[in-house]
């Protein structure tokens, strides 16, 4: 299995307070992603990083922002939280920025906001 | 726009029986796609991919599927189905983006499996 670590698993937040979670990995892979995921929607995407401090949009990035300091980590900040962010969040690695190059997965952050 | 329809929500199998999960991807150039696999509770792992030469592609844990262009399909199979297959099946198409590419996911097909 890939080295990929999500922090924290679950956690429980209110309305319009700020939520970090971390993505931390050691396969030294360049390219990281933030999807959610949420029933009958698939995952999507929210962020992602082609490397340290190069980040991007994805198609669902409103409300979001990112960080990519070191290699190995990858933040993702809800700045207000509110009701509509209650999902599953997961961050996936990948080597190549070519479309047929595989991407992994972390196990996912629960997050739920009341 | 580039899309993922997996037209079945649930599919009930007997342990044993075979399975065919369907995926129809929407995408103007040579697809590159993918199935994933996510069991309750945890993360999703790669069961295949295909993204040029052969249309028949295998994976692990016995699972293959066949890409048809001519039905923009890459329906996944497996000839007996396990109790531990039961799970949530994910097809995925790999679309270019600015300094990288996304996944863009079906809305999956979550697998029962009748003892």
């Amino acid at each position: 299995d890939a080295g990929i670590t999500q922090s924290p698993r679950h956690k429980v937040t209110e309305t319009g307070t700020p939520v970090t979670l971390r993505c931390h990995q050691t396969e030294n892979h360049r390219y990281m992603y933030w999807y959610r995921q949420d029933p009958g929607h698939g995952l999507r995407l929210i962020h992602y990083s082609y490397g340290v401090k190069d980040t991007d949009k994805g198609e669902v990035s409103d409300g979001y922002s990112v960080s990519r300091s070191k290699t190995e980590d990858f933040l993702l900040t809800l700045e207000s939280a509110t009701s509509s962010q209650t999902s599953v969040y997961f961050c996936a690695i990948s080597e190549g920025n070519l479309q047929g190059a595989e991407q992994y997965f972390g196990p996912g952050t629960r997050l739920t906001v009341t | 726009a580039q899309s993922v329809t997996q037209p079945d929500i649930h599919i009930t199998v007997s342990e044993g029986a075979s399975l065919e999960l369907r995926c129809n991807y929407s995408y103007g150039a040579t697809p590159y796609l993918f199935w994933y696999v996510q069991s309750p509770g945890q993360g999703l792992q790669l069961l295949l991919k295909y993204f040029s030469g052969d249309t028949l592609v295998q994976g692990i844990k016995g699972f293959e599927a066949e890409f048809k262009r001519s039905q923009s399909s890459f329906n996944l199979r497996k000839p007996s189905v396990h109790w531990s297959d039961a799970a949530e099946y994910f097809c995925a198409v790999g679309a270019p983006m600015d300094s990288s590419y996304k996944l863009i996911f079906g809305s999956g097909t979550r697998l029962l499996v009748r003892p």
